[in-house]
């Protein structure tokens, strides 16, 4: 099964409003990623969180990643329109680049 | 602008075809490698590489061969196309090897959309 497993699958939200989406993890992590991705176009990336790191910001995003219970949390506050996309947690483990990525979050933010 | 190109963007083969998925980046990365994305799946690693003539299998390799003659340029070669190819493949780089406390972001090219019929 994958690893880097969102929760939810699917958010929709009002503009304003915060969202919140999960990611769990099965094995140890170099880091954590979150990437978006908008309809048809390539990821981008958004915050990376260390594995000595607890909580990280940039901008509007909080990203928060706990160890122990192998979970990492974005926050995206005050949200647009525009933030309207599939949101991917990553995880990079082991010795070489090798990125896992779940299935993602698609938010909807609606006007 | 730099950053990772891929061509084409769209392509239709029919079954048993091959062609080769083309992937470039001016950035000086080491690291490069190829994914494809399902509908409703996250992006799944099927060929990278940590350098000019390193190259590796990720989860799903079958199908697929890759080289790395250059450190600019990963294509990636479908030998003998099958609907089960159908997906989107995106290629990524990154500038360094992983490891403890890395802090390597990645990448993405723009995707090729690829479907055999």
């Amino acid at each position: 099964s994958q690893q880097g497993e969102e929760d939810p699958q699917a958010l929709s939200i009002q503009e304003g409003e915060n969202a919140t989406m999960n990611c769990s993890y099965k094995t140890s992590i170099n880091n954590l990623q979150w990437y978006r991705q908008n309809s048809g176009r390539g990821l981008v990336h958004l915050i990376l969180i260390r594995s000595n790191e607890r909580e990280k910001h940039s901008g509007r995003l909080r990203v928060t990643l706990d160890t122990s219970k192998k979970s990492s949390s974005l926050l995206i506050t005050a949200s647009r329109a525009a933030d309207t996309a599939s949101y991917f947690c990553v995880v990079e483990s082991g010795g070489y680049n090798k990125l896992i990525f779940g299935a993602g979050t698609r938010l909807a933010v609606h006007p | 602008n730099a950053g990772v190109t891929q061509t084409p963007k769209f392509q239709v083969l029919k079954t048993g075809q091959s062609m080769t998925l083309q992937c470039a980046q001016d950035m000086n990365h080491e690291y490069m490698s190829w994914y494809r994305q399902d509908p409703g799946m996250g992006l799944r690693l099927i060929h990278y590489s940590v350098g000019a003539g390193i190259t590796d299998q990720g989860e799903v390799p079958n199908g697929y061969n890759v080289s790395r003659s250059t450190t600019e340029d990963f294509p990636l070669r479908l030998l003998s196309a099958a609907p089960s190819q159908t997906s989107v493949y995106f290629c990524a780089s990154s500038y360094s090897r992983a490891g403890a406390g890395a802090t390597n972001s990645y990448t993405f090219g723009s995707g090729t959309r690829l479907t055999v019929v």
